[in-house]
């Protein structure tokens, strides 16, 4: 009964040194998304995949990269970490459009 | 482009008290809407969804009705509970895309 597991749960890094952010889901759902989360704002879209092998740019791509090899991994590649990069990021699935989206429990990122 | 606007916040009631949070939005075409809830330390989980205009989504006592006259989707409750305490984001999907556009959210603090 897994879900959407992110890991780390919380990582602080230094200007620009470079991390990925890990995401697998058990339900075999086609649409995977990243999303940030900062404070007193809604979520905002980063990346999302429609399967594996096709990704595409969400609202704020900048900074970050993606790769959809298998349908259980969405990882999410920040290469030069910055401040502004400090926030709150989920990882979410879904089976079909217009179907529930399932989050994890987030990462929360400090750049320092 | 699309937008989701909620209330401000927070917004801090007694048990067994009336809750309301506001929720319009604008798009094109017929969106899906959706109230999510982020419980402390938590990821977001779907709440309630409608799919057309004069739907009402209900779950655990919450309701919100889609009214395509006001772009509204508001959520209610008749009694809130403590443990109803938690952040509330509105969203939509549009009819074409496979993005969740989300509001900025509402946190609810609910005092015994």
């Amino acid at each position: 009964n897994a879900g959407v597991t992110q890991t780390p749960k919380f990582r602080i890094l230094k200007i620009g040194q470079s991390m990925t952010l890990q995401c697998a889901q058990d339900m075999n759902h086609n649409y995977m998304y990243w999303y940030r989360q900062d404070p007193g704002m809604g979520l905002k879209l980063i990346y999302y995949s429609v399967g594996a092998g096709i990704t595409d740019k969400g609202e704020v791509p900048n900074g970050y990269n993606v790769s959809r090899s298998t349908t259980e991994d969405f990882p999410l590649r920040l290469e030069l970490a910055a401040p502004s990069q400090t926030s709150v990021y989920f990882c979410a699935s879904s089976l079909r459009l217009n179907t529930e989206a399932f989050f994890g429990q987030g990462t929360r990122l400090t750049v320092v | 482009g699309d937008s989701v606007t909620q209330m401000e916040g927070p917004v801090t009631l007694s048990e067994e008290a009336f809750l309301t949070i506001n929720c319009t939005y604008t798009a094109t075409g017929y969106p899906s809407l959706f109230w999510y809830v982020q419980y402390p330390g938590e990821g977001l989980q779907l709440l309630l969804k409608a799919t057309k205009a004069d739907d009402k989504g209900s779950n655990k006592g919450f309701e919100a009705t889609y009214r395509k006259e006001t772009t509204s989707f508001h959520l209610e409750k008749g009694s809130v509970q403590v443990s109803d305490s938690a952040v509330y984001f509105c969203a939509l999907r549009d009819t074409s895309g496979s993005r969740l556009t989300f509001g900025e959210g509402t946190q609810l603090t609910v005092n015994p």
